[in-house]
């Protein structure tokens, strides 16, 4: 079975501009993550969809938003981006994201805000 | 909301040396504690979890304890190779169905 995979793997972006990221997550897994990992900080949960339905927000602003298609593939969007947002950026699938389901994590997209 | 500490931030140890990671909760709810491993350049990967119902669990090198009364719960690394060099990061999850993760901890074994 193939892995969860994340599309682009690096991305260099300049402050006010926004970016979509992609995710595609294990066949048959319905639950889509999205994390922002930073120095020091660990991981902060962005949200979580689940059937194409937004089921979990974490304590992010509003520029930071997502969505799932029909597949399970997930992107998210950041708007009029900030230095701060520079980040690895994870998305984690699982079966229906119940509390023992296993997360399996794609390898990240290293975003930079110049 | 659910708050998840863990320490020590960097353990460094000597190869063949035991290793200790603690966390602790806050949520009396959470019930599923995973613990993950990141490799440098590498994503996360699940390496041993537990349930609340079970107070200790252990796979080869590696076991997890957990003391529900306390809400604390800690990963045992036992006879540490260079290969187990990594961050470690442990969760916690419960009602919300999402983990709340500890901020990590930077193993380094030397050889």
């Amino acid at each position: 079975k193939a892995g969860v995979t994340q599309t682009p793997r690096y991305l260099i972006k300049t402050r006010g501009q926004q970016v979509t990221l992609s995710c595609s997550p294990i066949s048959g897994h319905r639950s889509v993550s999205w994390y922002q990992q930073t120095p020091g900080q660990g991981l902060q949960f962005l949200f979580e969809y689940f059937s194409e339905t937004q089921r979990n927000k974490g304590n992010f602003p509003g520029r930071f938003s997502g969505r799932q298609f029909s597949n399970s593939r997930s992107e998210m969007n950041v708007s009029t981006l900030e230095l701060g947002d520079s980040a690895l950026y994870l998305c984690a699938s699982s079966l229906a994201g119940e509390v023992y389901n296993e997360q399996f994590f794609g390898p990240g997209t290293r975003l930079t805000v110049l | 909301g659910e708050n998840v500490e863990q320490h020590p931030s960097t353990l460094s140890v000597q190869e063949g040396d035991s290793a200790v990671i603690k966390c602790t909760y806050s949520d009396s709810a959470s019930n599923y504690f995973p613990w993950y491993k990141q490799e440098l350049g590498k994503r996360p990967q699940l390496i041993i979890d537990i349930r609340s119902n079970v107070g200790e669990k252990k796979d080869q090198r590696i076991a997890v304890t957990l003391n529900k009364t306390a809400k604390h719960f800690s990963l045992h690394i036992t006879e540490t190779q260079p290969e187990d060099s990594a961050v470690y990061f442990c969760a916690a999850k419960g009602g919300s169905y999402i983990p709340t993760f500890g901020r990590g901890t930077s193993l380094i074994v030397h050889p």
